[in-house]
């Protein structure tokens, strides 16, 4: 099993322009997660999903939308990329969300110039 | 006051010392609580959930101390290997995890 993985690993985009984050697992998890690590900050909830076909906000959603239309997949876009959003990601799922281990991808990497 | 507080460190330890991390949580309706580990530039991983009875896996031993809202991580005989930064996580019913900023430990030969 690859366990949770993420694409692309590393990018770098100008302010204003778009990309979409991509996460697959393949552990049947319900729940998701994008988070965003900062230095000094820690890990931040962005988006997370309690099944397919549904998403909620977590800490720092501004600026992110999410999407999870097979159960497999969650999506992060960035509509419009701004310097505020450079970052590592992480996207992260888990059995249960309150009590279960969280299984994290490698991370992406995104400078916005 | 932060939900979940940790002493940013860095600890540097020689090898074989014993090292102990504390983290403070700010919600007494906390459920769970965990210490995970990250590598330089890798993801964060599962190190142990902590109970409130304490429990220990080899040479690391996790306590909780609801009353004071309270965790700690014990390492003993430190390796190299056990160089990292270990985040505290607590969760709260019907919350996601929350995630502190990471104890570093370098452990040096």
């Amino acid at each position: 099993n690859a366990g949770v993985t993420q694409t692309p690993k590393f990018r770098v985009l100008k302010t204003g322009q778009s990309m979409t984050l991509l996460c697959a697992q393949d552990m049947n998890h319900e729940y998701m997660y994008w988070y965003r690590q900062d230095p000094g900050m820690g890990l931040r909830l962005i988006h997370y999903s309690v099944g397919e076909g549904t998403t909620a906000k977590g800490e720092v959603p501004d600026g992110y939308n999410v999407s999870r239309l097979k159960k497999q997949n969650f999506l992060l876009g960035l509509e419009s990329a701004a310097p505020s959003q450079t970052s590592v990601y992480f996207c992260a799922s888990s059995y249960v969300r309150l009590t279960y281990e969280q299984y994290f991808g490698p991370g992406t990497r995104l400078t916005v110039t | 006051r932060k939900e979940v507080e940790q002493d940013p460190g860095p600890f540097n330890v020689p090898e074989g010392a014993t090292v102990a991390f504390n983290c403070t949580y700010s919600n007494s309706a906390s459920q769970s609580f965990f210490w995970y580990r990250q590598d330089c530039r890798k993801e964060p991983k599962l190190l142990m959930s902590v109970y409130s009875s304490g429990n220990e896996d080899g040479r690391f031993t996790a306590q909780l101390n609801r009353a004071s809202q309270y965790i700690s991580l014990l390492i003993r005989d430190s390796k190299l290997s056990d160089s990292a930064t270990y985040l505290c996580v607590v969760n709260q019913a019907g919350t996601a995890l929350i995630f502190g900023k990471g104890t570093t430990l370098s452990v040096s030969s």
